[in-house]
């Protein structure tokens, strides 16, 4: 079974450019997740999908980040303008369903995102 | 306060020994716990979750929970430097929303 895909993997951007993320999730999972994971820290959920719909997306900064999920598979992620807070690594990850009590997030590799 | 909180380390034990790792959690709402383990520059990988008061065993590993104390522990005997990372404790609500602590780091010295 394929994993969770990312790209890229690496990004280096200088600030007030913009730069998207994309994220295919294990076939069959319906539930897919966009975390920011910034050094020393652990991953802060951005948004949360259930196919094709939101979930939560309390803490995505809506004035500069955007999430998108077309048909209800991959996942695009935007930043537009970035700024240097923006430096991480931004995680995807997917889970066959969400709230289940057994129900297990399945990460992708990551792209790390470098803001000068 | 963060709504799952986790000691940073690094915790150090020596090859052989048992690691003790410990999360506490503010949400009542949530209702299971997950253990991440991240290598660095890795993404995390589960080892294990739990979800009713008690421990639970996989291998070499125990998640203990208690709900009435929100606290959340992980046991690791016989730790190996394989076992050297970073250790990332979530909570999940019926919705499905994970909360992450920002992790332990354990050391296994040889």
């Amino acid at each position: 079974e394929a994993g969770v895909a990312q790209s890229p993997r690496y990004k280096i951007i200088e600030k007030r450019q913009s730069v998207a993320f994309w994220c295919n999730p294990i076939s069959g999972h319906a539930t897919l997740y966009w975390y920011q994971q910034i050094l020393g820290q652990g991953p802060k959920l951005l948004i949360q999908f259930q196919n094709n719909g939101v979930v939560d997306d309390s803490q995505l900064p809506k004035d500069r980040f955007s999430a998108e999920r077309l048909k209800g598979v991959d996942s695009t992620l935007k930043i537009q303008p970035a700024k240097l807070e923006d430096s991480a690594v931004y995680l995807c990850a997917s889970s066959f369903l969400a709230g289940g009590l057994q129900e297990t997030q399945y990460f992708g590799p990551g792209t790390r995102l470098l803001v000068l | 306060q963060k709504e799952v909180e986790q000691n940073s380390g690094p915790l150090s034990v020596p090859e052989g020994a048992i690691a003790s790792l410990n999360c506490t959690y503010s949400d009542r709402g949530s209702q299971s716990f997950f253990w991440y383990r991240q290598y660095s520059g890795k993404s995390p990988e589960l080892i294990m979750f739990i979800y009713s008061n008690g421990d639970k065993e996989d291998g070499r590993f125990t998640a203990q929970l208690n709900k009435a104390s929100q606290y959340v522990s992980l046991l690791i005997r016989d730790s190996q430097p394989s076992d050297s990372a970073t250790y990332l404790c979530a909570g999940n609500t019926n919705a499905g929303k994970s909360t992450f602590g920002d992790g332990t780091t354990l050391t296994v010295k040889p």
